[in-house]
């Protein structure tokens, strides 16, 4: 049974510092993963969709790594800001199931 | 292109009464998914659809929580009797092939059982 962990649960930064999430899973044979950003409240939006066969996918400020051998994924943020306090999920698509992780709550102090 | 669709965003019931949520997912999206989030935790998968058919429901309480999802669109989501410990977000998501291509969330409706 696929096991993905989130640590910290939680985090706080002061503004501008760069950051790294961190999801581990334990069955590296996945078809992707995923990160998703919730906003209290409110769905989750997806940041980046990382395939099997890729090591890691960009977007803006975001950047995401995969490392299947290991089990793990990071989620790193520059520049951090105070609107990218949010709590950040990941998950991991295998055998056709979804699991997700409990999340980090990550707070950017101005 | 428009997002998933969910109703109603909030619901309060006292426990053992009946609640159903509808959700609506992107057009074209074969594979539906119906998620459970309790706070402080992440989504767990209740039931997921192909189509109209189901794939998977071996997480879904099946003496209480029923789901259908009529001509393979939108979807209903039922919980009859309710229990204080089903007070959470049901999240519903759609892709258009079993997540390979990700997954899109609605807005999710945050249900308390009091």
């Amino acid at each position: 049974k696929q096991e993905v962990t989130q640590i910290p649960a939680a985090l706080s930064v002061p503004e501008g510092e760069n950051l790294v999430l961190n999801c581990s899973f334990t069955d590296s044979a996945i078809y992707n993963l995923q990160w998703f950003r919730q906003d209290p409240g409110k769905g989750l939006t997806s940041l980046l969709l990382i395939q099997s066969s890729q090591r890691e996918q960009t977007s803006g400020r975001l950047n995401a790594s995969l490392d299947k051998s290991s089990g793990r994924s990071t989620l790193y943020i520059a520049a951090s800001q105070p609107g990218d306090s949010a709590t950040y999920l990941c998950a991991v698509l295998a055998a056709g199931k979804s699991t997700f992780g409990d999340g980090t709550t990550l707070t950017v102090k101005p | 292109e428009a997002g998933v669709a969910q109703s109603p965003r909030y619901k309060i019931i006292e426990k053992r009464q009946s609640v159903a949520f509808w959700c609506n997912p992107i057009s074209g999206h074969a594979t539906l998914y119906w998620y459970q989030q309790i706070l402080g935790q992440g989504p767990k998968l209740l039931i997921q659809f192909q189509n109209n058919g189901v794939v998977d429901d071996s997480q879904l309480p099946k003496d209480r929580f029923s789901a259908e999802r009529l001509k393979g669109v939108d979807s209903t989501l039922k919980i009859q009797p309710a229990k204080l410990e089903d007070s959470a977000v049901y999240l519903c998501a759609s892709s258009l092939v079993v997540g390979a291509d990700g997954y899109t969330f609605g807005s999710g409706t945050r249900l308390t059982v009091v």
